[in-house]
């Protein structure tokens, strides 16, 4: 069975602090991807970033930045020089190959609500 | 980026009502989704669709139903409306990716009061 972990509820920060958010996995997969998306207060899920098992670059979109790690389980998203638009419950979720549509379904992180303070 | 939309937005209706909540992609995507999400909660899988004809139920029991007639449609049904169902409703489709997997990308959801 497949589990993502946010043990972050919620963090404050203060605008223009820096800010991790953390995602640790559990999959018998060896192949799966990991995804962040944010959900502002208006509702909708915007995607953020998909992450292949096989390639542990870490990735960097302006302030952004993803630090995979697969020898900790863990797919944590950095925020650099907050903004109060980034004010929004984050999630991180994992589905395995696509190899049938079992392994395609996603399985979400319970949310972490963040809020910059301005 | 897919586009997806939802309507309505905002739903505030009796108990016993009727209600369908719609979603309507563009991309030709072949599979849907319908997530469930409570407040400040996470999203749980209540329908999808691998295409036309095709639907199965999620990992969360759901009282509703779905149709895929048409690829680009997937309506949520409600026969009989209760409190219980007071949530949101997210509706997602896919677009296939390289390497097998694949990356949902949702509407902005229906919120369900049902009082």
């Amino acid at each position: 069975a497949q589990k993502v972990t946010q043990a972050q509820t919620e963090i404050s920060v203060v605008e223009k602090e820096d800010v991790t958010l953390d995602c640790v996995y559990e999959t018998r997969d060896t192949t799966y991807y990991l995804f962040w998306y944010k959900q502002p207060p208006s509702g909708e899920l915007v995607f953020l970033i998909r992450r292949n098992s096989f390639d542990e670059q870490n990735e960097i979109s302006g302030r952004y930045s993803w630090n995979f790690q697969k020898s900790t389980s863990s797919f944590n998203f950095t925020i650099t020089a907050s903004q109060v638009v980034d004010s929004a419950v984050y999630f991180c979720a994992l589905s395995g190959r696509g190899s049938n549509f079992g392994n395609e379904k996603l399985t979400f992180g319970t949310g972490t609500r963040l809020t910059i303070i301005p | 980026e897919a586009d997806i939309y939802q309507t309505p937005r905002y739903l505030v209706i009796g108990t016993g009502k009727k209600i369908t909540l719609e979603c309507s992609q563009t991309m030709g995507h072949d599979k849907m989704y319908w997530y469930q999400q409570d407040p400040g909660m996470e999203l749980h899988l209540i329908h999808y669709s691998y295409g036309v004809n095709s639907t199965e139920k999620g990992d969360l029991s759901s009282e509703s139903t779905v149709s895929r007639i048409r690829t680009e449609h997937f309506p949520l049904t409600l026969e009989s409306a209760r409190p219980s169902h007071t949530s949101q409703y997210l509706c997602a489709s896919t677009q296939q990716g390289a390497g097998g997997s694949d990356t949902q990308y949702f509407g902005p959801g229906t919120r369900l009061t049902v009082l």
